[in-house]
C-alpha cells in the first residue's frame, strides 16, 4: 500500500521557520514526482510545486516561489517544504501529494495524498 | 496560468437525484483535466482523470466528459457518502490549477 504520512500540527509566530515532512512508503519514491498542496481556511486546493526525487529537478507555482523551498532525502524517502519567514498568511493546511504520470501525458493525476498537516502562524 | 471556473459553487439534492457540475478552462486543454472529491476533515481523492476515465476502484455512479474548455461531472442517483466537495484540475500545462470547488450536500 503507498503511504505519504506526513509530520504533524505546527503552531508558530510570524517570522519564524519551519520545515514539515512527509515520509513515504509502498513505492519507489525516487521514480514519481511528489509535491505540496495548499489548503487555506475555508479555500479551495492550490499546487505549489514537486520535487522528482531521482535528479532533485524541482517545479514550483509561480505563486510559491520564492516563498518555500521544496526538498527531498532519497536515504529516507522523505519529502519536505520548508519556510525561512512564516507570515500569518501562511496558515493552512498542507498536503503531500504524489503525481501519477498517464501513459502518454507528461503530466497526470495527484493519485496518493497524504493526511495534511495544519500550520498555524499566529502571534 | 490557465484558470479553472467551477459551477455552481454549492448545491444541494436529494438521494438519488442526478448532479451536474460543469468545470471551464481559461485557454483549450485538450482532455488533460482530473475530478476530485474531499470529504469533510479529510484529504482529497482522485475520481476521474483525462476527463472521462473512472480512477480504479470509484463507483461507476460518477462519471466526466467534455474536451477543449468546457467539461462536466456527473453524480448519477447521489448517495449520502457524496456529501463533500468536487475539484477540477487541469494538467495542460504547469502550474497545476483547480477550480474553486463546488459543496455538494444533501
Amino acid at each position: 500500500e503507498v503511504l505519504l504520512e506526513q509530520s504533524g500540527a505546527e503552531v508558530r509566530k510570524p517570522g519564524e521557520s519551519l520545515k514539515i515532512s512527509c515520509k513515504t512508503s509502498g513505492y519507489t519514491f525516487r521514480e514519481y514526482w511528489i509535491g505540496w498542496v495548499r489548503q487555506m481556511p475555508g479555500r479551495g486546493l492550490e499546487w505549489m510545486g514537486f520535487i522528482y526525487p531521482r535528479d532533485s529537478d524541482i517545479r514550483y507555482s509561480p505563486s510559491f516561489r520564492g516563498q518555500v523551498i521544496i526538498s527531498a532525502d532519497r536515504s529516507i524517502d522523505t519529502a519536505y517544504v520548508q519556510w525561512s519567514r512564516l507570515k500569518a498568511s501562511d496558515t493552512a493546511v498542507y498536503y503531500c501529494v504524489r503525481l501519477r504520470v498517464l501513459v502518454g501525458d507528461s503530466l497526470g493525476a495527484l493519485d496518493v495524498w497524504g493526511q495534511g498537516t495544519e500550520v498555524t502562524v499566529s502571534s | 496560468d490557465i484558470q479553472m471556473t467551477q459551477s455552481p459553487a454549492s448545491l444541494s439534492a436529494s438521494v438519488g437525484e442526478t448532479v451536474t457540475i460543469t468545470c471551464q478552462a481559461s485557454q483549450h486543454i485538450d482532455s488533460y483535466l482530473n475530478w476530485y472529491q474531499q470529504k469533510p476533515g479529510e484529504a482529497p481523492n482522485v475520481l476521474i482523470y483525462s476527463a472521462s476515465s473512472l480512477w480504479r476502484g470509484v463507483p461507476t455512479r460518477f462519471s466526466g466528459s467534455g474536451s477543449g474548455t468546457h467539461f462536466t461531472f456527473t453524480i448519477s442517483g447521489l448517495q449520502p457518502e457524496d456529501v463533500g466537495t468536487y475539484y477540477c484540475q487541469q494538467y495542460d500545462d504547469l502550474p497545476l490549477t483547480f477550480g474553486g470547488g463546488t459543496r455538494v450536500e444533501i
